[in-house]
C-alpha cells in the first residue's frame, strides 16, 4: 500500500510569491492533515480537511489554506510568502472518521524563502 | 492550555541504557497520548500510544509512563540503540477538536 505521497519535495521561492503544496493520503484515508514543522518548534497544527470538509484550523495568518477534493487528495497554499514561513510542511492522513486514530505522515515539502 | 512541553532537547545515551523523554501537559481535556519517531529526511511515524485509563503501556523495549494527577507522560526507551538515534515527538489530542498538539521534540543520540 503506497504511503502518503507529497511533491514537491523541495522547493526554493522569494517573498512575496505564492506556493501551493499537494498531497496525496494513503488509499482509503479520508482525513489529511497539515503542519509546519521548524527547529525549535515542533510541529504546529494547520488545519485538518475530512470528506472535502475543514473541520479544525490552526493559529496561523489567513494567507495560509487549504482544501481537500473528492478523492481526498489535499493541496496547501501559501499567499505573499515571508521569511519566517521556511519550514517543512507535513501532511498526514488518517483512516479514523472519528477524533483520534494514527497519523500516517509524508516526507514533507521543504519550502525556503528568500 | 494547549502546551505540550517536552524535555530535554538532546538526550546522549550509550547503547545499552535506557532514554528517557518527559512530556507535560495542562489541558485535561486531552485523552489521546502518541509518542512519533522521526528520522533525518523522514516524516514522524507513531511508535506508540495510550489513553489516560492506563498508567504504562509497554511494546517491546518502549514504554509509556502516565500520570494523570500530575499531568505528566513519559517515554522510556530500554537497551537503548545506535538505530534508536531519532528525534521524539510527544503528543496529545482531545475530543471534537481533530488535531494534535506536538511537544517541540527530543533529539536522541544513542553512542555505539
Amino acid at each position: 500500500k503506497a504511503g502518503v505521497t507529497q511533491t514537491p519535495r523541495y522547493l526554493i521561492k522569494t517573498r512575496g510569491q505564492q506556493v501551493t503544496l499537494s498531497c496525496s493520503p494513503i488509499s482509503g484515508h479520508r482525513s489529511v492533515s497539515w503542519y509546519q514543522q521548524t527547529p525549535g518548534q515542533g510541529l504546529q497544527f494547520l488545519f485538518e480537511y475530512f470528506s472535502e470538509t475543514q473541520r479544525n484550523k490552526g493559529n496561523f495568518p489567513g494567507r495560509f489554506s487549504g482544501r481537500q477534493f473528492s478523492n481526498s487528495r489535499s493541496e496547501m497554499n501559501v499567499s505573499t510568502l515571508e521569511l519566517g514561513d521556511s519550514a517543512l510542511y507535513l501532511c498526514a492522513s488518517s483512516s479514523q472518521t472519528g477524533n483520534t486514530g494514527e497519523l500516517f505522515f509524508g516526507e514533507g515539502s521543504r519550502l525556503t524563502v528568500l | 492550555q494547549q502546551q505540550v512541553k517536552q524535555s530535554p532537547q538532546s538526550l546522549i545515551v550509550q547503547k545499552g541504557g535506557i532514554s528517557i523523554i518527559n512530556c507535560a501537559y495542562e489541558n485535561t481535556a486531552f485523552d489521546y497520548f502518541p509518542w512519533y519517531q522521526q528520522f533525518p529526511g523522514k516524516g514522524p511515524a507513531l511508535l506508540i500510544a495510550i489513553r489516560p485509563d492506563v498508567s504504562e503501556k509497554k511494546e517491546g523495549r518502549f514504554t509509556i509512563s502516565f500520570n494523570k494527577s500530575a499531568k505528566q507522560f513519559s517515554l522510556h526507551i530500554m537497551d537503548s540503540q545506535p538505530g534508536d538515534s531519532a528525534t521524539y515527538f510527544c503528543a496529545a489530542n482531545s475530543p471534537g477538536t481533530y488535531k494534535y498538539i506536538f511537544g517541540t521534540g527530543t533529539r536522541l543520540k544513542v553512542l555505539a
